[in-house]
C-alpha cells in the first residue's frame, strides 16, 4: 500500500487557476475511476470536493473540477480565492486487498 | 442533520488496548460503508480500515493488519475499531468517515470531528 504522489506544495494568486496532481500506478489510479479529492482547513475534518475523478458533490463550487489521465489524476481549481487556501488529498480506490489508498497531501498557498 | 461523532480516544500505554466508536445519525446507516480515516500530528491522512454495508467485506491498512479490527452494528448505528498492540506511532486523530456507496470505493462524504488518540508511557 504505497501512497499515491502529490507535489507537496503549490500557490495562485486570486483569480488564477492552479493543477494539483496526483500519481499512482496501475493497480490504483490507473485501474479504477474511483478518485476522490479531499480540501482541509486546519483544525477542520477533510471535506470532499470531488468523486469518481470528476463528480462535483452538491454544494462545491464549480471552480473545482477533476480528471484522470494514465496512472495520474489531477485536482484544477479555477478563480483562486482565498478560501481556497487549505490542505488537498487525494485517495483511490486500490482492490479488494488494499481497498483505499491516500495521496500525501497538497498545500494551497493563495499568494 | 447527518452526523457522525467518535468517541474512546485517550491516553495509553504502547502495548495496549482500546476501542473507538462512532455513532452515525440522519442517515441510513446500513446503506453504506464506513471507514477509519487516521491524521497523526502535523501529518497528512493515513486510511485505516473499511467495512462493506453488511460487514461482509473488510479491508485493513498493512500498518495494522492482525492489530486493529473494525465492526458495525446496524441496529445501532454505530461503528467500532478495536485496537490492540498499540505503538507509539498509532498516535493521532481518528476520523470516522461515511462513504458514498455500500462498498468500499474511498468516496468519504461525511466525516466526524474526530477522536484522538496517544500512545505513550
Amino acid at each position: 500500500q504505497s501512497a499515491l504522489t502529490q507535489p507537496a506544495s503549490v500557490s495562485g494568486s486570486p483569480g488564477q487557476s492552479i493543477t494539483i496532481s496526483c500519481t499512482g500506478t496501475s493497480s490504483d489510479v490507473g485501474s479504477y475511476n474511483l478518485v476522490s479529492w479531499y480540501q482541509q482547513h486546519p483544525g477542520k475534518a477533510p471535506k470532499l470536493m470531488i468523486y469518481e475523478v470528476s463528480k462535483r458533490p452538491s454544494g462545491v463550487s464549480n471552480r473545482f473540477s477533476g480528471s484522470k489521465s494514465g496512472n495520474t489524476a489531477s485536482l484544477t481549481i479555477s478563480g483562486l480565492q482565498a478560501e481556497d487556501e487549505a490542505d488537498y488529498y487525494c485517495c483511490s480506490y486500490a482492490g479488494s486487498s488494499s481497498y483505499v489508498v491516500f495521496g500525501g497531501g497538497t498545500k494551497l498557498t493563495v499568494l | 442533520e447527518v452526523q457522525l461523532v467518535e468517541s474512546g480516544g485517550g491516553l495509553v500505554q504502547p502495548g495496549r488496548s482500546l476501542r473507538l466508536s462512532c455513532a452515525a445519525s440522519g442517515f441510513t446507516f446500513d446503506d453504506y460503508a464506513m471507514h477509519w480515516v487516521r491524521q497523526a500530528p502535523g501529518k497528512g491522512l493515513e486510511w485505516v480500515s473499511g467495512i462493506s454495508w453488511n460487514s461482509g467485506s473488510i479491508g485493513y491498512a498493512d500498518s495494522v493488519k492482525g492489530r486493529f479490527t473494525i465492526s458495525r452494528d446496524n441496529a445501532k448505528n454505530s461503528l467500532y475499531l478495536q485496537m490492540n498492540s498499540l505503538r507509539a506511532e498509532d498516535t493521532a486523530l481518528y476520523y470516522c468517515a461515511k462513504d458514498k456507496g455500500i462498498e468500499q470505493e474511498g468516496a468519504f462524504d461525511i466525516w466526524g470531528q474526530g477522536t484522538m488518540v496517544t500512545v505513550s508511557s
